[in-house]
């Protein structure tokens, strides 16, 4: 079945630090691929999406690229803000859209 | 517009009560999910609904009930709680499918706790 493996955490990065967190994928077919961020208190939101290969999702600073030959979909950041302190998701969907298979999350913590 | 909302925030059952977590939105989305999030397991999909009347399970359904009279409720029935059952439970909707590229809209959440 499908599977997402994403970097435990916690992860503490000082501010304007570099981020990345690391994703890699099992999936039959050809899976879109998501980033969700969960706020303490909050529910989830996309942050971002890439729907085929060598695509790359962007939102808020924050970018990710679809890389089939090494089913991987790592998260990254050039300059964290406290702010960005939060829960983040790995996420798939293949076959049954509806059906959306998630990471065990990361959290990160941003330091002044 | 309000989004997803469910009630209630918090709850705390004993073992065997019976409830029901409300969700609503209000974008008029076809597609509706129930997901439960657990330490170290990430969100795991419940039940699911493709429009009214119609409803389907996902990974983890035992337990658990729903129905789909409207478009804009999607309640989730526990019939008999278990300790096992405590969790935080997430209601989704979207327009087109979850997975597709369309975007998933969560609610806020219910923290439940089965003594």
């Amino acid at each position: 079945g499908d599977s997402v493996t994403q970097m435990e955490g916690p992860v503490t990065l000082s501010e304007e630090a570099f981020l990345t967190i690391n994703c890699t994928y099992t999936a039959t077919g050809y899976p879109s691929l998501f980033w969700y961020v969960q706020y303490p208190g909050e529910g989830l939101q996309l942050l971002l999406k890439a729907t085929k290969a060598d695509d790359k999702g962007s939102n808020k600073g924050f970018e990710a690229t679809y890389r089939k030959e090494t089913t991987s979909f790592h998260l990254e950041k050039g300059s964290v803000q406290v702010s960005d302190s939060a829960v983040y998701f790995c996420a798939l969907s293949s076959g049954g859209y509806q059906k959306v298979t998630f990471g065990t999350g990361t959290k990160l913590q941003v330091i002044p | 517009n309000a989004g997803v909302t469910q009630t209630p925030k918090f709850q705390v059952l004993k073992t065997g009560q019976s409830m029901t977590l409300q969700c609503a939105q209000d974008m008029n989305h076809e597609y509706m999910s129930w997901y439960r999030q657990d330490p170290g397991m990430g969100l795991r999909l419940i039940h699911y609904s493709v429009g009214a009347g119609i409803t389907d399970q996902g990974e983890v359904p035992n337990g658990y009930n729903v129905s789909r009279s409207t478009t804009e409720d999607f309640p989730l029935r526990l019939l008999s709680a278990a300790p096992s059952q405590t969790s935080v439970y997430f209601c989704a909707s979207s327009y087109r499918p979850a997975g597709g590229t369309d975007t998933q809209y969560f609610g806020p959440g219910t923290r439940l706790t089965v003594l």
